[in-house]
């Protein structure tokens, strides 16, 4: 159990397009879900943390207007990265948290490599 | 401020044990975790703490001592597929994990 899903694994853009990436989990409710980056040989990086139904929170110094996060369901929560550069290439991962669960632990995603030309 | 420190490499023999320490200093604490992380995948939950001890899974066991700020992830009987990235996180009084900068493990034959 606690299965979560991300979409896509890989993904290349030009510069100035926007991507979008999905987190699903698969059986369980995600009350709550996190969007990490990760930059090579660093540690997990918090962006975000979005509630379903309500707005996302931002960590400082990461810009809303340019990752848009929409936790619009139980089971779903997106990223857009609007307007890429290459300075956003990185390794996007998600996770998110059953509050059913004893302990608050976080399932991750398997994470979405972001390359921006 | 908050702050999680771990060893950034440690290199070990096939075979062995290995103990990666971790020290933290957080506002609150509603547990440790550890997570081992293959190059270019998600991390994957290995062990949590939130009682003062040590926790035995298999070949792996986690430690944790509240007053000291401290815990270690004791690995045992090495393999080579251990040899990968292990992360200390701390889940503080906001329920937000504090992460490691992550410990790099080398297997060597």
């Amino acid at each position: 159990g606690a299965v979560v899903s991300q979409h896509p694994s890989r993904v290349i853009c030009k510069s100035g397009t926007s991507v979008k990436i999905e987190c699903r989990s698969l059986d369980f409710q995600a009350t709550t879900m996190f969007w990490y980056r990760q930059f090579p040989k660093k540690s997990l990086m918090l962006m975000a943390t979005s509630n379903e139904g309500s707005k996302a929170t931002y960590e400082q110094g990461v810009e809303k207007d340019k990752f848009l996060i929409n936790h619009a369901s139980l089971t779903l929560s997106t990223l857009t990265v609007t307007s890429a550069h290459p300075e956003d290439s990185s390794f996007y991962i998600c996770s998110a948290r059953d509050l059913a669960l004893s302990y608050n632990e976080q399932f991750f995603g398997p994470g979405t490599r972001l390359t921006v030309l | 401020g908050q702050n999680i420190d771990q060893p950034t490499e440690m290199t070990a023999t096939e075979g062995a044990i290995v103990q990666i320490n971790c020290t933290y200093q957080t506002s609150g604490f509603n547990g440790l975790f550890w997570y081992q992380q293959h190059a270019g995948e998600a991390p994957t939950f290995l062990s949590y703490n939130v009682l003062d001890g040590l926790e035995e899974k298999g070949r792996f066991s986690s430690f944790l001592s509240r007053s000291k700020g401290y815990s270690y992830l004791l690995l045992k009987e090495l393999q080579m597929k251990d040899s990968a990235s292990y992360l200390c996180a701390v889940m503080d009084s906001n329920y937000q994990l504090i992460w490691g900068a992550g410990t790099k493990l080398i297997i060597k034959p």
